[in-house]
């Protein structure tokens, strides 16, 4: 079956450190595979997308994540965040389903909470 | 650029009653979602549109119409909301029905009392 898991559901950080966002998903093919983030309040923004190439895909606001084929993954990460990044972060999956069409796949989201 | 405005953006209901959401994009795109968040569960899709006057079932169809009359929009109807429920429903468009980015309106929170 295909789906997104991510593991982590609730992230605090402090203002200026690394942050890696965990995603793994399960599906037979090639997967496409995308990041979104919500602000409070806001509809989903896409950050990066991953279709082939390059496994590091750079995104918005210094955002970036690697896909590994190997390990099923599609971890995003940032050098250094600020509390302006404190929000929902979705992994999320496209690829053709067959006979039930083509969709995206949506991970339940992490919460990502940046003290400043 | 393009946007997605969906209306109301609050939208409170009684019981048994029937409900409609509205979604205009004008990027011109193809397809149209009605997806609903659930706080927890990630977006689930209740219905999209490759084309005007198309309407193909999602994962959570059953006890929501949806109508795309023009290109530009796509409404949603609740067709008997259930007490206390809450969700954010959000409309989205993309320019293809495989393997593309989605672009997100702000939503409409519902309420059912």
């Amino acid at each position: 079956a295909q789906s997104v898991t991510q593991p982590d559901a609730r992230v605090t950080v402090s203002e200026g450190v690394s942050l890696q966002l965990r995603c793994k998903y399960s599906y037979s093919g090639t997967p496409y595979l995308f990041w979104y983030v919500q602000y409070p309040r806001q509809g989903l923004q896409l950050l990066l997308k991953y279709y082939s190439g390059d496994p590091v895909v750079q995104g918005v606001n210094g955002f970036e994540a690697e896909f590994s084929k190997s390990n099923s993954s599609f971890h995003l990460r940032k050098a250094s965040v600020h509390w302006s990044d404190s929000a929902v972060y979705f992994c999320v999956l496209s690829g053709n389903y067959g006979s039930s069409g083509n969709k995206l796949i949506f991970g339940i989201g992490t919460l990502l909470s940046v003290k400043p | 650029g393009g946007i997605i405005t969906q209306t109301p953006k609050f939208l409170i209901g009684q019981e048994g009653q029937k409900l409609t959401l509205k979604c205009q994009q004008n990027f011109n795109h193809d397809t149209m979602y009605w997806y609903r968040q659930d706080s927890g569960k990630g977006l689930r899709l209740i219905y999209y549109s490759i084309t005007e006057n198309d309407l193909q079932k999602g994962d959570l169809s059953e006890g929501y119409d949806a109508s795309r009359e023009k290109k530009s929009s796509f409404s949603l109807t609740v067709t008997s909301a259930q007490k206390n429920e809450m969700a954010v429903f959000l409309c989205a468009s993309s320019p293809g029905t495989i393997s593309y980015e989605q672009y997100f309106g702000p939503g409409t929170r519902l309420t059912v009392l």
